[in-house]
C-alpha cells in the first residue's frame, strides 16, 4: 500500500489555467506538507498542516490555495498558472508528536509543466 | 534550524564503504541530525537520525562527533542503487517544525 500517494503524477497544462494536485496518507499522521522541488533541483517547504490547520505558508504567492478537508488530506490548488510554476510538487506527511521520530514520509511528486 | 554543510559531490566504487560528511557547527542542544536521500526523480527518502550517538540501522550508520558539529553518514556496501542526493538536515524530532533542505551531496556509486 502506498503511504503517500499524489495525483496526477504528471500534469501539463497551459498558462493562466487553474489546476488541483490531491495528496492522500494513510499513515495515520496529523500533519502534511506540500514541497516545490523546481529546475534547479532545489527542494522548498510550501506549507504545512497540523490536524486541517495552516500552521507554515512560507511566502507563496496566493495563487497557491492549499485545502485540507481532513487530517489524511491536503490538497494543492493553483490559480493562473503562469511558467515559472513548472516544477515537481511533494507532499509528505510526519507525526508531530513526542512519541514519533520527526521522519517525514514523501510522495513520488507530480511534475508540472506549465506551457 | 541549524545550516548544514556539505561536499557538492562525491564518487564511490560498488561494495565499498561511501562516508558522506556533514558539518553542523550552529546545531543547538535539542536538534537532531537526519539524513535524507533522493534517488533521480523519486520523492526524497528517509535514512537514518540521531542526536549525540551513534546509530546503526539497515540502510547506513550515523556517526556523530562529540561535539555534535559534524557527522557522518556511512553506507557500508554501496550499491548502484545508492547513487543519489543525500541531505543531511538538523531539526528537533517533534512538533511542526518543517524540513529544510540544502543543495545535498551528489553521490555517484562507480561500477
Amino acid at each position: 500500500d502506498t503511504a503517500v500517494s499524489q495525483t496526477p503524477k504528471y500534469l501539463v497544462t497551459q498558462m493562466g489555467n487553474d489546476k488541483s494536485i490531491k495528496c492522500e496518507q494513510n499513515l495515520g499522521h496529523d500533519t502534511m506538507y506540500w514541497y516545490k522541488q523546481d529546475s534547479k533541483k532545489f527542494l522548498k517547504i510550501m506549507f504545512s498542516y497540523n490536524n486541517k490547520e495552516l500552521i507554515i505558508n512560507e511566502t507563496v504567492p496566493n495563487r497557491f490555495s492549499p485545502k485540507s478537508p481532513d487530517k489524511a488530506h491536503l490538497n494543492l490548488h493553483i490559480n493562473s498558472l503562469e511558467l515559472g510554476d513548472s516544477a515537481v510538487y511533494f507532499c509528505a506527511s510526519s507525526r508531530s508528536d513526542r512519541g514519533g521520530t520527526g521522519e517525514l514520509f514523501f510522495g513520488e511528486g507530480s511534475r508540472l509543466t506549465v506551457l | 534550524d541549524a545550516k548544514t554543510t556539505q561536499p557538492p559531490s562525491m564518487d564511490c566504487a560498488e561494495g565499498r564503504a561511501a562516508n558522506l560528511p556533514c558539518n553542523h557547527s550552529t546545531i543547538s542542544g535539542n536538534e537532531y541530525v537526519y539524513w535524507y536521500r533522493q534517488i533521480h526523480s523519486q520523492g526524497p527518502q528517509y535514512i537514518i537520525h540521531g542526536l549525540k550517538n551513534n546509530e546503526t540501522n539497515e540502510m547506513a550508520s550515523l556517526i556523530i562527533t562529540e561535539d555534535r558539529k559534524s557527522s557522518t553518514l556511512i553506507l557500508p556496501h554501496a550499491t548502484l542503487r545508492d547513487t543519489a542526493v543525500y541531505y543531511c538536515i538538523v531539526r528537533v524530532n517533534f512538533g511542526n517544525e518543517k524540513l529544510t533542505f540544502g543543495t545535498g551531496t551528489r553521490l555517484t556509486i562507480i561500477p
